[in-house]
């Protein structure tokens, strides 16, 4: 059975400070997919990253950078210099690689974690 | 092409009635998601559709849970003697075909919330 934790619920910091959201994974699979979406209040879920279990480079966007290592079953998710407006929601999810043809299967998402940035 | 469209944003309904949404997904993306998130919860998959097949359906999607894509395009979720812990968000994926950008990945859209009363 798939699973993924996030085991923050809530995270508040300043502004400019750089925080880490955690996520395990729990999978039996050796091939799978690991994502993470933003929820900002509106409501819509917004795809930020995709790995795939083969690739282990962390990866870097602007503020944002994601650690990903088989050994632990982590993909955590850093914001350097946070900003209020990464105040959100942030959900890690898992997918198996597909098992029919035709694209992307399913998502398990965690329960996810609340990032509150202040002014 | 403006992104995945569900209708309605918001309903409100007593017990024992029927609903039904609607989703639009991304044109010519063959896959379609209806996912439920509850309050301070991650969204739960319910079911999915490969063009118009139903290919998976969730242990969550009781008997009075019913979904069709009759032809390939837009789906519609229907929940028959609504519950109150039917109350939830229901949101909507896309994702394109294998062998195209992207194929891995399920955009979203903004979702229905319904209110059980």
């Amino acid at each position: 059975a798939q699973k993924v934790t996030q085991a923050q619920t809530e995270i508040s910091v300043v502004e400019k400070e750089d925080v880490t959201l955690d996520c395990v994974y729990e999978t039996r699979d050796t091939t799978y997919y690991l994502f993470w979406y933003k929820q900002p209040p509106s409501g819509e879920l917004v795809f930020l990253i995709r790995r795939n279990s083969f690739d282990e480079q962390n990866e870097i966007s602007g503020r944002y950078s994601w650690n990903f290592q088989k050994s632990t079953s982590s993909f955590n998710f850093t914001i350097t210099a946070s900003q209020v407006v990464d105040s959100a929601v942030y959900f890690c999810a898992l997918s198996e690689a597909g098992r029919t043809q035709g694209g992307s299967e399913k998502l398990v998402f965690g329960k996810g974690t609340k990032l509150t940035v202040n002014p | 092409d403006t992104g995945v469209s569900q209708d309605p944003r918001h309903k409100i309904t007593k017990r024992g009635q029927n609903v039904t949404f609607r989703c639009d997904p991304i044109s010519e993306h063959n896959r379609l998601y209806w996912y439920r998130q509850t309050l301070g919860q991650g969204p739960e998959f319910l079911t999915y559709f490969q063009n118009e097949a139903q290919l998976e359906k969730s242990r969550l999607l009781s008997d009075r849970f019913s979904a069709e894509r009759p032809k390939g395009s837009f789906s519609t979720l229907e929940i028959q003697r609504t519950e109150q812990g039917d109350s939830a968000m229901y949101l909507c994926a896309s994702s394109p075909s294998v062998g195209t950008s992207f194929y891995n990945e399920q955009f979203f859209g903004p979702g229905t919330r319904l209110t059980v009363l």
